[in-house]
């Protein structure tokens, strides 16, 4: 089955507390990205990846780091979080391939910085 | 850039009424159009999306859009909604050329009343 899978699901954490949280796809895509999804702002793109080893960023990149080792594993790092990073993060994948061009999303991970 | 505007951040609608949920878009150059579906406490689905071809798009759970691009609209419709249609409905959009990420809208509320 394909899918996009995230972990932690849940995370409470304390201001400056670094933290990771993975994302991992098993369809062979090569585009990955992540956003956050706050009330009345939709979902913002974080980071983005083109590929292994090449990332970049996107419209909210402050605060946030990401790395592409491998095709399938797209980590979101928080090197010292802060209260204003509490939200709901989705990791995302796709294929663009002509009419095949369609994201997929992963389940969400609701993060509460304290 | 592009940029996405859902003209109704709350839609409350009887069970079994018809419909629509409002989106138009703003880019000066071709892009691709998407509506994603979130139910309470889920990630996202796609509904549908609009790659090429025939104007009026039919997706998931009965739902149909129809892309406008004189008036650069994709507005979503279902002619008859159940309890279970009540989620946040997104409007997103990408552009055709280089493209590198989902600009979503800010999401509309879509309630159903018995």
């Amino acid at each position: 089955e394909a899918q996009v899978t995230q972990n932690p699901r849940y995370l409470i954490t304390v201001t400056g507390k670094k933290l990771t949280v993975t994302c991992s796809q098993n369809m062979n895509h090569e585009y990955m990205s992540w956003y956050r999804q706050d009330p009345g702002l939709g979902l913002r793109q974080i980071y983005y990846s083109m590929n292994v080893e090449v990332t970049d960023k996107g419209d909210v990149p402050e605060g946030y780091k990401v790395s592409r080792k491998e095709k399938r594993n797209f980590p979101l790092i928080l090197e010292s979080p802060s209260p204003n990073q509490t939200s709901l993060y989705f990791c995302a994948s796709r294929v663009l391939a002509g009419n095949q061009e369609t994201q997929y999303f992963g389940p969400g991970t609701r993060l509460l910085v304290l | 850039a592009q940029s996405v505007t859902q003209l109704d951040s709350q839609v409350p609608v009887f069970e079994e009424a018809p419909v629509e949920l409002r989106c138009n878009y703003s880019s000066s150059v071709s892009v691709y159009l998407f509506w994603y579906v979130q139910y309470p406490n889920q990630g996202l689905q796609l509904l549908l999306k609009y790659l090429s071809g025939s104007t009026l798009v039919k997706g998931i759970n009965g739902f149909e859009a129809e892309f406008n691009k004189s008036q650069t609209s994709f507005h979503l419709r279902k002619p008859s909604v159940h309890i279970s249609d009540t989620a946040e409905y997104f409007c997103a959009v990408t552009r055709i050329q280089g493209a590198q990420k989902l600009v979503f809208g800010q999401g509309t509320r879509l309630t159903i009343n018995p």
